[in-house]
């Protein structure tokens, strides 16, 4: 089982440079979300979207956006990439948002912008 | 989002002893989540916690939602070298709420 794929895994950019990111699962999940994680801080949501065709902002969604075209897909963009972008990337998903719906994670992609 | 504080921030423990960690929140949560991360991946989940004064047990872990809704905590029991790694704990309203994480070192 794939559960949540995400691609690259790694990546270095410049400043200033775009970039997307790719979430994928095949569970059939409605919800699925990104998130960055910073040293010391935990994970933080950035957006996240609960149905194909839809997205919502979370806590920290300045500079990124996202996009919901097909429900097994959910992808992450930066339009202009700026060092405080450096961080590591984690896309989850659950059934249907629900309080008693774990999320499942990918391994996470690690973005540096220099 | 909405603040967890999680603590203790690090820890390092002897093969063996056991280990408690916890997380309280301003607000009520209904539900309790605790995800372990080795390095390299992302977050995996070991324990889920549904209902206010739940006590669940996966293996050697135990964790428990508190009454008040606002807190849980996690014991590992018998630590192994395996057990390294950052744990975290995650409140759910829908949407999660992060613990900054325990960071776990095992001395052999």
């Amino acid at each position: 089982n794939a559960g949540v794929t995400q691609t690259p895994k790694f990546r270095v950019l410049k400043t200033g440079q775009s970039m997307t990111l790719l979430c994928a699962q095949d569970m059939n999940h409605e919800y699925m979300y990104w998130y960055r994680q910073d040293p010391g801080m935990g994970l933080r949501l950035i957006h996240y979207s609960v149905g194909e065709g839809t997205t919502a902002k979370g806590e920290v969604p300045d500079g990124y956006n996202v996009s919901r075209l097909k429900k097994q897909n959910f992808l992450l963009g930066l339009e202009s990439a700026a060092p405080s972008q450096t961080s590591v990337y984690f896309c989850a998903s659950n059934h249907d948002g629900g309080s008693n719906q774990p999320q499942h994670f990918g391994d996470g992609t690690r973005l540096s912008i220099l | 989002g909405q603040q967890l504080n999680q603590s203790p921030q690090s820890m390092f423990i002897q093969e063996g002893e056991d280990v408690s960690m916890n997380c309280t929140s301003s607000s009520i949560f209904n539900t309790w989540l605790w995800y372990k991360q080795d390095p390299g991946e992302g977050p995996v989940l070991l324990i889920a916690l549904y209902k206010a004064g739940e006590l669940t047990s996966n293996g050697r872990l135990t964790a428990q939602f508190g009454i008040t809704r606002k807190d849980s905590f996690l014991n590992i029991s018998a630590s192994i070298p395996s057990d390294v790694g950052i744990y975290f704990c995650a409140g759910n309203d829908y949407k999660l709420s992060f613990g900054a994480g325990t960071t776990v070192t095992v001395r052999a």
